[in-house]
């Protein structure tokens, strides 16, 4: 299995401009989550779905961010505008829910610089 | 709620030397734990869970974990580091399908 799968792995854009981050989860996960890791608040999770729906976005932290899952096998997450505090490494991770200790598998990251 | 708290920020041990990573959690019953490394911008990787059983768990690259519920601890111990283990350790916990995360512990290995 290839594991998760995110692209780009970097991103660098300018302040304003629409960022599109992409995530292809492992086949037969059945969850998606979507973090984002800073230096000041760490690894936080900012949305997650079950069966493509969206369950909690509490973590999204302004009306700039949404989240999409049209498939079993792909969700973005979306920035518009960008705003350099944005700049993060933001990292996808799927789980099963028949896995009874609930681990969760994460891609690589894609590191995002707004300038 | 559910938290975890892990005290040490950063630790350097010697290559060979012994290792242990400090993690205590806040939760009412058996919580579910992880522990996690992040290889410098890389991913993160699990290293071993646990959840039920055997307080004594074994993970890969040689690390092992053990829960005390005396002590509300999970800690994470190796017999001998090598310079590859240099990377950020963070202890998690979880409800259902939702991960809550210690700071992390920077681990520096000198030769």
């Amino acid at each position: 299995d290839a594991g998760v799968i995110q692209s780009p792995r970097h991103e660098v854009t300018e302040m304003g401009q629409e960022v599109t981050l992409r995530c292809k989860p492992i086949s037969g996960h059945d969850y998606l989550f979507w973090y984002r890791q800073t230096m000041m608040r760490g690894l936080e999770l900012l949305i997650y779905f079950n069966n493509n729906v969206p369950i909690d976005d509490s973590g999204m932290p302004e009306d700039r961010f949404s989240a999409k899952m049209p498939n079993a096998s792909f969700s973005t997450l979306k920035i518009q505008p960008s705003e350099p505090r944005d700049s993060a490494v933001y990292f996808c991770a799927s789980s099963f829910a028949g896995n009874p200790s609930n681990e969760q598998f994460f891609g690589p990251g894609t590191r995002l610089t707004v300038l | 709620a559910q938290s975890v708290t892990q005290p040490d920020i950063h630790i350097t041990v010697s290559e060979g030397a012994s290792l242990e990573l400090r993690c205590n959690y806040s939760y009412g019953a058996t919580p579910y734990l992880f522990w996690y490394v992040q290889s410098p911008g890389q991913g993160l990787q699990l290293l071993l869970k646990y959840f039920s059983g055997d307080t004594l768990v074994q993970g890969i690259k040689g690390f092992e974990a053990e829960f005390k519920r005396s002590q509300s601890s999970f800690n994470l111990r190796k017999p001998s580091v090598h310079w590859s283990d240099a990377a950020e350790y963070f202890c998690v916990t979880g409800g259902y399908n939702k991960l809550i995360f210690g700071a992390g512990t920077r681990l520096a290995v000198h030769p």
